[in-house]
């Protein structure tokens, strides 16, 4: 079964513009979860979404938003981009429900300049 | 406020011998705590978990300990070896709708020497 994959792998952006994440789940996972990862804060927890519906959010502003598709695959956006959203977004998966185990994708490197 | 902390940033272990990793917690609304490993450039790779009704977890060379009235869990790899090097982090659950909000700890990073 393929794993969790994530598109694109790494990316540049320039500050002020938006970037659009893509993450496709394991086949059969329903809930998909997006995290940051920086050196400073550690891996912190965005938003959750299940069956196109995002069913929890993290303490991230509402620059950060993402969306479902009936596939279960998921996008994650970032608009007006600051320094400080350079970071590794991990995408997992998980058959949610009452399993917590989450599976994750190797992640987008997204870096602001 | 972080509610899930890993207090060594690094270990060394020699090949052979146990590793083990520790874990605290604060919020004792976790109700189901996890291990991943993560290599750089890579995710992290989920290990093993341990819901609150058990003490004890094992899978292979890998157990956890669960300690609920000290908030305390410790990851047990037995015997280590060289592919164990990577960063450990330890990630705590509460449950219910927002069982897959995970909130995970620092990490430690441990590196089994020959």
């Amino acid at each position: 079964k393929a794993g969790v994959t994530q598109t694109p792998r790494y990316l540049i952006k320039t500050r002020g513009q938006q970037v659009t994440l893509s993450c496709s789940p394991i086949s059969g996972h329903r809930s998909v979860s997006w995290y940051q990862q920086t050196p400073g804060q550690g891996l912190q927890f965005l938003f959750e979404y299940f069956s196109e519906t995002q069913r929890n959010k993290g303490n991230f502003p509402g620059r950060f938003s993402g969306r479902q598709f009936s596939n279960s695959r998921s996008e994650m956006n970032v608009s007006t981009l600051e320094l400080g959203d350079s970071a590794l977004y991990l995408c997992a998966s998980s058959l949610g429900g009452e399993s917590y185990e989450q599976y994750f994708g190797p992640g987008t490197r997204l870096t602001v300049t | 406020d972080q509610q899930v902390k890993q207090n060594s940033p690094s270990l060394s272990v020699q090949e052979g011998r146990i590793s083990i990793l520790n874990c605290d917690y604060t919020n004792s609304m976790f109700d189901y705590f996890l291990w991943y490993k993560k290599y750089p450039a890579e995710g992290p790779t989920f290990l093993i978990s341990i819901s609150s009704i058990k003490d004890k977890n094992e899978d292979g060379r890998f157990t956890v300990f669960l300690n609920k009235s000290a908030k305390h869990l410790s990851l047990h790899i037995v015997p280590s070896q060289p592919g164990d090097s990577a960063v450990y982090f330890c990630a705590a659950s509460r449950g219910g709708r927002g069982a897959q909000k995970l909130v995970f700890g620092q990490g430690t990073r441990l590196t089994i020497n020959p």
